[in-house]
């Protein structure tokens, strides 16, 4: 399977605890997009990389949020210091060259207790 | 701050039935893509849309992208059960790269 692979696909924490989140991209996509995503809503950007480079963060992802593409291929998300209000499935997508259309993990689901 | 609404949010219907989505906004996009989404996994890309009044059929699926590149529509004939789901719309900015997505019309088709 080629596809945007994102581990674990579930995550549950104690308030307060650190997580940290892969996605491995398709292999020759430059792009690696971040999103989250709650119950009812569509998927909220979080951040995007092109190669190792982190081009855009949204004003969503506070200082206890971390992603990094150290080599312009898997990406990691940390969260630190986890709180309930980060339940919610994060969300790794993939794309090439001046494409908007991205392709999508399945996601990795956070529960915070 | 460019956003896309969607509706209807929710729509139940039996299967056979002819439905349209809506995906509209005030600003301008580059794109248009539409998604769906079912429980538990990731957003799969139904189709781009990229110039202005562009129509696109995917079998029972139609897209359309208005004239002036705000707003787009989904139409499905002839539902089933099968395309039960949450349509998402996601617009590619005019601007960088990053893509906003709508809350999405979650569907269900009863057999």
């Amino acid at each position: 399977d080629t596809g945007v692979s994102q581990n674990p696909r579930h995550k549950i924490t104690k308030r307060g605890q650190n997580v940290t989140f892969r996605c491995d991209p398709i292999s020759e996509h430059n792009r690696l997009y971040w999103y989250r995503q709650t119950l009812g809503q569509g998927p909220e950007f979080l951040t995007y990389f092109q190669n190792e480079a982190q081009l855009e963060k949204s004003r969503l992802l506070s200082d206890r949020f971390s992603a990094e593409r150290p080599k312009g291929s898997f990406s990691t998300l940390e969260i630190q210091r986890t709180e309930q209000g980060d339940s919610a499935m994060y969300l790794c997508a993939s794309t090439w060259g001046g494409r908007t259309e991205a392709f999508f993990g399945q996601g990795t689901r956070l529960t915070v207790v | 701050t460019q956003l896309l609404e969607q509706s209807p949010q929710f729509l139940s219907i039996q299967e056979g039935e002819n439905l349209t989505v809506y995906c509209n906004s005030s600003s301008v996009f580059s794109s248009l893509q539409w998604y769906r989404q079912e429980p538990g996994e990731g957003p799969v890309l139904l189709v781009t849309v990229v110039t202005g009044g562009e129509v696109k059929k995917l079998k029972r699926l139609t897209f359309q992208f208005g004239d002036a590149r705000k707003d787009s529509s989904l139409h499905i004939t002839a539902a089933q059960p099968g395309d039960t789901g949450l349509y998402l719309c996601a617009g590619g900015g005019t601007g960088g790269f990053k893509t906003i997505f709508g809350a999405g019309t979650r569907l269900f088709v009863k057999a």
